[in-house]
């Protein structure tokens, strides 16, 4: 079945440093791709999103890339601030199966001064 | 416009209870989704409807999780009798084929602890 790969965190950063968050996923179709962010004490909010190959999903300075050649959507920003600190959860939605999102475990980012 | 709403936000039941949980999504959305998220962990699928029919339950992990949803809007996920791995939050999604590829109006939770 379809499974989303992205790494563990924590992952704490300095202000203005660069941060890459990896997802690599598995799925039968042809599926699209979307980071989702949870910041403290709200519900899940759609970061951005990529629906076909090659495209490059952007938004609030992140970017994606969806890569078919390595199944992989991996989130990056050049300049992180502490306002980005949040849960960031890579997800598929396979059109065969109704659009359902399948997530992964979700990457938490912690941004200091 | 209002988002997609949850209630009750917090619940604790004892063990072997029933519990109730409704989800208002946002006005003409034909989609709902009921997700789960344990602690730590990504979102799980649990159901699936486009307007009053269930189009998919495959992601209830027993025959103790029931969705209804019977006139195409509001939704309620029931767990009959509760037991300690039901403890999570239970996330309710809505979207529209307006929303370009059918992005995802996520509700702020219902945490239910089974005590």
């Amino acid at each position: 079945g379809d499974s989303v790969t992205q790494m563990e965190g924590p992952v704490t950063l300095s202000e203005e440093a660069f941060l890459t968050i990896n997802c690599t996923y598995t799925a039968t179709g042809y599926p699209s791709l979307f980071w989702y962010v949870q910041y403290p004490g709200e519900g899940l909010q759609l970061l951005l999103k990529a629906t076909k190959a090659d495209d490059k999903g952007s938004n609030k300075g992140f970017e994606a890339t969806y890569r078919k050649e390595t199944t992989s959507f991996h989130l990056e920003k050049g300049s992180v601030q502490v306002s980005d600190s949040a849960v960031y959860f890579c997800a598929l939605s396979d059109r065969g199966g109704g659009n359902k999102l399948t997530f992964g475990t979700g990457t938490q980012l912690k941004v200091e001064l | 416009g209002a988002g997609v709403s949850q209630s009750p936000r917090y619940k604790v039941a004892k063990r072997g209870q029933d519990v109730a949980l409704r989800c208002d999504p946002i006005s003409g959305h034909v989609s709902l989704f009921w997700y789960q998220q344990a602690l730590g962990q990504g979102p799980e699928f649990l159901t699936y409807f486009q307007n009053e029919a269930q189009l998919d339950k495959s992601g209830l992990p027993s025959d103790r999780f029931f969705a209804e949803r019977p006139e195409g809007s509001v939704s309620t996920l029931k767990i009959q009798r509760t037991q300690q791995e039901d403890s999570a939050v239970y996330l309710c999604a809505s979207s529209s084929p307006g929303t370009g590829i059918y992005e995802q109006y996520f509700g702020p939770g219902t945490r239910l602890t089974v005590t």
